[in-house]
């Protein structure tokens, strides 16, 4: 597509429930990235993904996150037992390749009640 | 590792005065640098980058950026501010030998009529 889609845009989720959220990149784009934005701050990475392969999940906060990619393109980051402290927007963003800058989506608002 | 500084977390300017919203980076290695735009409720939008070669950078909306190696430091300007411009404003540093980018906490720069 001409962005990057993900949904949902908001998600209400009681403490405890898992919740899976859905990034569509850019159609080529190799490269795919999730960051983490609690309010008022900047992002923090999460994970990175070229093609189908893990390559970095240095920044997930803890063994509850889990993000896949199996076919190269669609990615979904789950969390299992959300807790308040997982309350951010989460960002997807892919890349042709790492001198042209990312391209986000609009995010996923998590908000654990 | 790669770390970003902005300085000033709120600038409120009059309409159609200059404006500089400052980032400082600490890096080792050569690094790529962004400015990226956040509108209320939406994802980043890339504004400019520096990759190599000259020092000032143009984007879009009229900003441009200067890449200052010894103060390691990529301020961004604009010498005319628009109402329009009201938003979140991210600064991030990313190496040439990595994948993940490493932003800023975001400066919010308020356009006042």
């Amino acid at each position: 597509g001409a962005g990057v889609s993900q949904s949902p845009r908001y998600k209400v989720a009681k403490r405890g429930q898992d919740v899976a959220l859905r990034c569509d990149p850019i159609s080529g784009h190799v490269s795919l990235f999730w960051y983490q934005q609690a309010l008022g701050q900047g992002p923090e990475f999460l994970t990175y993904f070229q093609n189908e392969a893990q390559l970095d999940k240095s920044g997930l906060p803890s063994d509850r996150f889990f993000a896949e990619r199996p076919e190269g393109s669609v990615s979904t980051l789950k969390i299992q037992r959300t807790q308040q402290e997982d309350s951010a927007v989460y960002l997807c963003a892919s890349s042709l390749d790492r001198g042209s800058g990312y391209t986000f989506g609009s995010g996923t608002r998590l908000t654990v009640v | 590792a790669q770390s970003v500084t902005q300085l000033d977390s709120q600038v409120p300017v009059f309409e159609e005065a200059p404006v500089e919203l400052r980032c400082n980076y600490s890096s080792s290695v050569s690094v790529y640098l962004f400015w990226y735009v956040q509108y209320p409720n939406q994802g980043l939008q890339l504004l400019l980058k520096y990759l190599s070669g000259s020092t000032l950078v143009k984007g879009i909306n009229g900003f441009e950026a200067e890449f200052n190696k010894s103060q390691t430091s990529f301020h961004l300007r604009k010498p005319s501010v628009h109402i329009s411009d009201t938003a979140e404003y991210f600064c991030a540093v990313g190496a040439d030998t990595g994948n993940q980018f490493y932003f800023g906490t975001g400066t919010s720069l308020t356009v006042i009529p």
